[in-house]
């Protein structure tokens, strides 16, 4: 089961940062955050992951609290093509566990 | 380019006529799996297979079979299709083993109608 909560949809100027939150207040010391984005039903697509410090990738950053139970994934410049569902994904890697998805972001980005 | 590539990308069939798809890699994943998407149910997994020869069941493994007799091909077969698996599949792949990245690929999907 997913064990990540995210809003269900959330709106971002073209241009603007685009901020998306993730609650996963039940993660365990080795267990990654990933992100995934879905854009119009097409496969999912890698963003980025992290274990406890703060990544950056061409793509986007990825900020972890502290204690680890909550995180945001940062699109520095929205542009119409981020327009997609992004999921926040818990998971241990190298142990062939599956990705939960879960019902993920909508993320719109206006004009 | 690395890719998971997964034939057909559309398919209407009817009910209890056999159908495969395949799904095949090309980055030497260890892992690989099948999901469906439907509306409402986000993705769930349906078999996975960690390598050659190994296949597990995901969540939702009724009414499908899975083989991996090559570490690049992971086809899906549906043996007697139904109704309710009408939805869109995804392949996916990654490495395992560390200590390689674990990011999944995904295919473009196949959108299957059976009716």
């Amino acid at each position: 089961d997913a064990k990540t909560t995210q809003p269900p949809s959330m709106d971002c100027a073209e241009g603007r940062a685009a901020n998306l939150p993730c609650n996963h207040s039940t993660i365990s010391g080795n267990e990654y955050v990933y992100w995934y984005r879905q854009i119009h039903s097409q496969g999912p697509q890698y963003i980025i992951h992290g274990l406890k410090n703060n990544e950056t990738n061409e793509m986007a950053s990825l900020i972890i609290t502290e204690d680890r139970k909550s995180s945001t994934l940062i699109l520095p410049h929205a542009t119409l093509r981020d327009t997609a569902v992004y999921y926040c994904i818990v998971r241990v890697p190298h142990t062939g566990n599956q990705f939960y998805f879960g019902t993920g972001t909508s993320l719109t980005v206006i004009p | 380019e690395a890719q998971v590539t997964q034939n057909p990308r559309y398919l209407i069939t009817v009910t209890g006529k056999k159908l495969t798809v395949t799904c095949s890699q090309n980055m030497n994943h260890e892992y690989m799996s099948w999901y469906r998407q439907d509306p409402g149910l986000g993705l769930r997994q349906i078999y996975y297979s960690m390598n050659v020869e190994v296949t597990d069941k995901g969540d939702v493994p009724e009414g499908y079979k899975v083989s991996r007799k090559e570490k690049r091909n992971f086809p899906l077969i549906l043996e007697s299709p139904s109704p309710n698996q009408t939805s869109l599949y995804f392949c996916a792949s990654s490495f395992t083993l560390p200590p390689r990245n674990t990011e999944a690929f995904f295919g473009q999907g196949t959108r299957l109608t059976v009716v």
